[in-house]
């Protein structure tokens, strides 16, 4: 099957811990995204990918990092700096860089700080 | 604000009754999309209507956009409690290469 996945579905993490959250694609596509989801909210965007080893930072990337160093994965490491990272994280993925293309979603994975 | 802000914020109705969600946004667009999002659950996208289109149909949905007042309507005809979910625009600002999304709909279908 074609899609994109997200590991894991659920994580926790203690305080002043960083951890990466994966973020696959076998769709061949070039473009891929990070969005941030707070209960009741829309998504922001978090950071984004054009092409491989090359990404920019989107509207709340303090406190975050990433990485594109193959097509087909795009993983997100949330770092101690960030200090409210309980959220909903969702990857996406689109054909090109140009924003005609639809994205694609995957399931999420929901992080909670303990 | 964000840039695409939708209205109303939640919206219950029976079963077999139209819905309509609204979308409104600031500045220049490319394309506006609706993305649907079950709880829990990733997106998906629903339909994407280009600034130099008025409306724009898919099955049960039809979409609007007028770009004089800077908004967009979805309806859903025909609503299904299959159709619950929370419902979410998205403009492609002209220079930006990225989506912004706005903050949903929340829809609930009473059977």
């Amino acid at each position: 099957d074609g899609g994109i996945t997200q590991s894991p579905k659920y994580l926790f993490r203690k305080e002043g811990q960083n951890v990466t959250l994966s973020c696959e694609q076998n769709l061949n596509h070039d473009a891929m995204y990070w969005y941030r989801q707070d209960p009741g909210q829309g998504l922001r965007l978090i950071y984004y990918s054009q092409i491989v080893n090359d990404f920019q930072k989107g509207d709340i990337a303090e406190g975050y990092s990433v990485s594109r160093e193959k097509k087909e994965s795009f993983p997100l490491t949330v770092t101690s700096a960030q200090k409210n990272p309980t959220a909903f994280y969702l990857c996406a993925s689109s054909r090109g860089g140009s924003s005609y293309n639809e994205q694609f979603f995957g399931p999420g994975t929901r992080l909670t700080v303990l | 604000s964000q840039q695409g802000e939708e209205d109303p914020q939640a919206l219950s109705i029976q079963e077999g009754e139209n819905a309509t969600m609204n979308c409104s946004y600031k500045t220049s667009i490319n394309n506006l999309q609706w993305y649907r999002q079950n709880s829990g659950r990733g997106l998906v996208h629903l339909i994407l209507i280009r600034s130099n289109e008025r409306e724009k149909h898919s099955g049960r949905l039809r979409v609007t956009l007028d770009t004089s007042k800077k908004s967009s309507s979805l309806l859903i005809t025909a609503s299904r409690a299959a159709d619950t979910a929370s419902y979410f625009c998205a403009t492609d600002i002209q220079g930006a290469q990225k989506l912004v999304f706005g903050q949903g709909t929340r829809l609930t279908i009473n059977p």
